[in-house]
């Protein structure tokens, strides 16, 4: 149980073309879910909080018409990167938390989108 | 604020040998705290996790114990196997899971 998944699991764009990520919580309802971003060999970097049908809160430093969030359902969210540039090519995860399993919160991750921008 | 600390790697050990890794935490009340592993090219997957004093998470023949008065959470097993590589993300969060703070990660290497 408590399954995340992610689609596309690899992506490969054009500098200048936006790229949507999906995060779905499989086998629960997830009323938050969180993006991270994770450069090579470091650690996860929160860029965003999401929480279903009211708007992102995202941390500073993170652009938020350049990565938009959307949280319209209990079972999904979508990251989009706008206009991507070569910067923004990264791993990213999501998480969910759930809530109804009584556990204190625990956040379960995806497997990942690695994303290239050329 | 938040902050943890973990040992850098990578580490690197013979099939079999005792694992230790370190892990050390900043922060306010009594957070929860946490050990994910990330195989290569895959997202984080929830190791153990003890959410309050004295508590001991345990996992796989993985175990990390909550010590308040040192404020860390060590992550421990007696004889890892080589398909333990992975990268190992110490992380608390202070209020229900709602904002993980996650340490550097530690880059376990077992070698056969």
């Amino acid at each position: 149980g408590a399954v995340v998944s992610q689609h596309p699991s690899w992506v490969i764009c054009k500098s200048g073309t936006s790229v949507k990520i999906e995060c779905r919580s499989l086998d629960f309802q997830a009323t938050t879910m969180f993006w991270y971003r994770q450069f090579p060999k470091q650690s996860l970097m929160l860029m965003a909080t999401s929480n279903e049908g009211s708007k992102a809160t995202y941390e500073q430093g993170v652009e938020k018409d350049k990565f938009l969030i959307n949280h319209a359902s209990l079972t999904l969210s979508t990251l989009t990167v706008t206009s991507a540039h070569p910067e923004d090519s990264s791993f990213y995860i999501c998480s969910a938390r759930d809530w109804e399993r009584a556990q204190r919160g625990t956040q379960y991750f995806g497997p990942g989108t690695r994303l290239l921008v050329l | 604020g938040n902050s943890v600390t973990q040992m850098e790697g990578p580490v690197t050990l013979s099939e079999e040998a005792f694992l230790t890794i370190n892990c050390t935490y900043t922060a306010t009340g009594y957070p929860s705290l946490f050990w994910y592993v990330q195989y290569p090219g895959e997202g984080l997957q929830l190791l153990l996790k003890a959410t309050k004093a004295d508590d001991k998470g345990s996992n796989k023949g993985f175990e990390a114990t909550y010590r308040k008065e040192t404020t860390s959470f060590h992550l421990e097993k007696g004889s890892v196997q080589v398909s333990d590589s992975a990268v190992y993300f110490c992380a608390l969060s202070n209020n229900a899971g709602n904002m993980l703070t996650f340490g550097g990660g530690t880059r376990l290497m077992v070698k056969p």
